[in-house]
C-alpha cells in the first residue's frame, strides 16, 4: 500500500533563509507527487506537481522540488522564504488508475523573523 | 467568485443532532471528494463520487454519509454528530474529462464543525 511520510512537523526558519521541506512515499508502482500549500484560515491549493518527465520541479511563489526515484522522495525547497509563505504543506500521492490523493500529515512552516 | 463553496463556513452542535455539510462547484467537474482535516493527521478521504450516480467510501465513512444530488452537489451528512468528529472538513472537485490518468483536486475553503 502506498503511503507518504512528512519528516518535520514544524520548521522554523528565518525570513530569507533557505528551506527545505521533507517528503517520502512509498509505493510499487508509478506515481504522481504533488505538494500543497494552506494558509492560515484558507483551503489547500496546489504549489506544484510531478507527473514523469524533468525531476525537477518548479511551482508557484518560487518553490520547487525534486523527484527522487531511489531514494522514494520528493523534498520542496526554496532558496529564500517570506513572512508570506508561513502556512502548512502537504506532500500527497497518487498511484495507480484511481485518483484518491494520500496526503501526509503535513508540515507547518514558521518563517522567524 | 470562488469555484468550489460549502456552507456553513462554521457549525457548533451537540451530540447526537443530525448536520448536513453542502458543497457546490462551478468548475463543471464529474469528480467530488469529501476530506476531514485533523491537526497532526493531514487530510484522510470520507467519501468519493466520480459522477452522479457513482458514491465510493473513503478510508473513514464510518458514522458519515453523502448525497450526490447533481453533478454540482455533493452534500456529507452526520446522522448523529459525536465529539470526536469535530475537525475541519473539505470538499474537493476533479475533472476526468481530459483523458489524464490523474486528476488535481481543488478545494474548498473548508467547514470548521464543533460537536459539544
Amino acid at each position: 500500500a502506498q503511503s507518504v511520510t512528512q519528516l518535520d512537523s514544524q520548521v522554523p526558519v528565518f525570513e530569507e533563509a533557505p528551506v527545505e521541506l521533507r517528503c517520502n512515499y512509498s509505493s510499487s508502482v508509478s506515481v504522481y507527487l504533488f505538494w500543497y500549500v494552506q494558509y492560515p484560515n484558507q483551503g489547500l491549493q496546489l504549489l506544484l506537481k510531478y507527473l514523469s518527465g524533468s525531476t525537477l520541479v518548479k511551482g508557484i511563489n518560487g518553490f520547487e522540488a525534486e523527484f527522487n526515484k531511489s531514494q522514494t522522495s520528493f523534498h520542496l525547497r526554496k532558496p529564500s522564504v517570506h513572512i508570506s509563505d508561513t502556512a502548512e504543506y502537504f506532500c500527497a500521492v497518487i498511484t495507480g488508475r484511481v485518483d484518491k490523493i494520500i496526503f501526509g500529515k503535513g508540515t507547518r512552516l514558521h518563517i522567524l523573523p | 467568485d470562488a469555484d468550489v463553496t460549502q456552507t456553513p463556513r462554521n457549525r457548533i452542535t451537540k451530540t447526537g443532532k443530525r448536520i448536513m455539510l453542502e458543497c457546490s462547484q462551478t468548475k463543471g467537474h464529474d469528480r467530488m471528494y469529501w476530506y476531514r482535516q485533523d491537526p497532526g493527521l493531514g487530510l484522510r478521504l470520507i467519501y468519493y463520487s466520480f459522477d452522479v450516480k457513482d458514491i465510493n467510501k473513503g478510508e473513514i465513512s464510518d458514522g458519515y454519509s453523502v448525497s450526490r444530488q447533481a453533478q454540482a452537489k455533493f452534500s456529507l451528512s452526520l446522522e448523529s454528530a459525536i465529539p470526536n468528529q469535530t475537525a475541519l472538513y473539505f470538499c474537493a472537485t476533479s475533472d476526468s474529462l481530459k483523458g489524464l490518468s490523474y486528476n488535481e483536486q481543488f478545494f474548498g475553503p473548508g467547514t470548521r464543525l464543533t460537536v459539544l
